[in-house]
């Protein structure tokens, strides 16, 4: 079964450096998505991307994230300068068809350290 | 203001029993509707989505959407221990074009054999 794949499933990272996360969305899926759930809290929408583009993004995600699309496959989410409050699980998501109310599936996780 | 609302639980029922998980959203606009079930540590899975008003059934599972009352709801039959996690409401926003969606905090439930 197609399932989206998260690279690496654990990350510790000292503040201020930047952290790269990967994500292999689910194959001839065109909508790709970044969430983050910070321990205990719930899962809070980071930015979607369509057609190579940002198509929408959160308060969250300021000019210290970024998402890329550099090849067929992936799609990254950097932060550049990491702070303690980055630390969290971040989920990517991706979702087929054109309709927008077709559902996302999530991919396991990457936990964010920083320290 | 909260736009998706959930109990947090936890909700305890015994094995075999019903379970219903409830959750209100503020966003009259709100298309679609789903229900993720998250173990701790790991990733939201998808169980059902309901996009009409009415019930949809799959399995031990049933949806029931009132758009009028903004109100959905989860039912479990013959709830069983596995069963047993965080169960997350979630709506694509009436007013994006994105998909992006939209979650509640979650209800715990708990199945004690």
């Amino acid at each position: 079964e197609p399932e989206v794949t998260q690279t690496p499933s654990h990350q510790v990272t000292q503040m201020g450096q930047e952290v790269i996360l990967r994500c292999v969305p689910i194959s001839n899926h065109l909508y790709f998505y970044w969430y983050r759930q910070i321990l205990g809290q719930k899962v809070e929408f980071l930015v979607s991307f369509y057609n190579n583009e940002i198509s929408e993004k959160s308060e969250i995600f300021d000019d210290q994230f970024s998402v890329e699309r550099p090849d067929g496959s992936n799609f990254t989410l950097k932060i550049r300068s990491t702070k303690l409050e980055d630390s969290a699980m971040y989920f990517c998501a991706s979702r087929g068809g054109s309709s927008k109310n077709t559902e996302a599936f999530f991919g396991q996780g990457t936990r964010l350290t920083v320290v | 203001q909260k736009e998706v609302e959930q109990n947090s639980g936890p909700l305890s029922v015994p094995e075999g029993a019903i379970a219903s998980l409830n959750c209100t959203y503020s966003d009259r606009g709100s298309q679609s509707f789903f229900w993720y079930r998250q173990y701790s540590g790991k990733s939201p899975e998808l169980i059902m989505f309901i996009y009409s008003n009415g019930d949809k059934e799959d399995g031990r599972f049933t949806a029931q959407l009132n758009k009028a009352s903004q109100y959905v709801s989860l039912l479990i039959r013959d709830s069983q221990p596995s069963d047993s996690a965080t169960y997350l409401c979630a709506v694509s926003h009436g007013s994006s074009n994105t998909g992006k969606l939209i979650f509640g905090q979650g209800t715990t439930l708990q199945v004690k054999p």
